[in-house]
């Protein structure tokens, strides 16, 4: 099973702050990777598909990078819509998520 | 629009049953790509199982065995049966479409249920 590992768990941020989140993957899951924005009480939503590609609809502040075993989410300007809890999801072998990082208000 | 609304959660014991149900619109279940998500409380999400469009199904390893995920094309309705239910299988459940990807996989949940809540205890 792959096994996805994301840091850190918690990130305290500003307003205004560009924010970073690391996902890794056990083994190579190719651009098979999405991130996904849940907030307390909500379903998640889709932001980023293929590793980099951002879904309808989502603002261009969200960016993902990465490839293999290696994923990256930022979010250039953090708003405070944005303070949530992001996971991501690797789709090469079934799909296994990453345990989530709360972005919080510091 | 495109809607999917789970139903069918609730309280019952170790060892009961449960089906969960998902209606659909704006989104075809049988031509999709259609997966149960899970959430324990104060959790993460877990995959719990799919169905292709070709009718294929998978499942992850605690659930396979005791769980059965299908379809009901006429009124468009996805469905997940759950048996031997344990405490582990508490959890808000979610039901979802998978992108479509081209040479790949299928891929991210791009539409999401609300959620049913399905609690098993003594």
């Amino acid at each position: 099973d792959i096994q996805m590992t994301q840091s850190p768990s918690t990130l305290s941020a500003l307003v205004g702050d560009r924010v970073t989140i690391t996902c890794r993957a056990s083994q190579s899951v190719g651009p098979w990777l999405a991130w996904y924005q849940q907030k307390p009480g909500k379903a998640p939503k889709l932001l980023i598909y293929e590793a980099y590609n951002l879904e309808s609809g989502v603002p261009s502040r969200f960016s993902g990078s990465g490839s293999e075993t290696d994923f990256t989410l930022t979010i250039s300007t953090l708003q405070p819509d944005d303070f949530a809890t992001y996971y991501c999801q690797q789709y090469f072998s079934y799909w296994t998520f990453g345990q989530g990082t709360k972005v919080e208000i510091k | 629009e495109v809607q999917l609304v789970e139903s069918g959660g609730g309280l019952t014991r170790p060892g009961g049953s449960l089906r969960l149900s998902c209606a659909a619109s704006g989104v075809t279940v049988s031509r999709n790509h259609m997966t149960w998500v899970r959430q324990a409380p104060g959790k993460g999400l877990d995959w719990v199982a799919v169905i292709y469009s070709d009718g294929r199904t998978y499942y992850v390893d605690s659930v396979r065995g005791r769980f059965t995920i299908s379809r009901d094309t006429s009124e468009n309705t996805l469905y997940l049966q759950m048996d031997s239910l344990g405490a582990e299988d508490t959890a808000l459940y979610y039901c979802g479409s998978l992108k479509d990807t081209i040479g790949g996989p299928p891929g991210g949940m791009d539409v999401w249920g609300q959620g049913t809540t399905v609690a098993v205890s003594s």
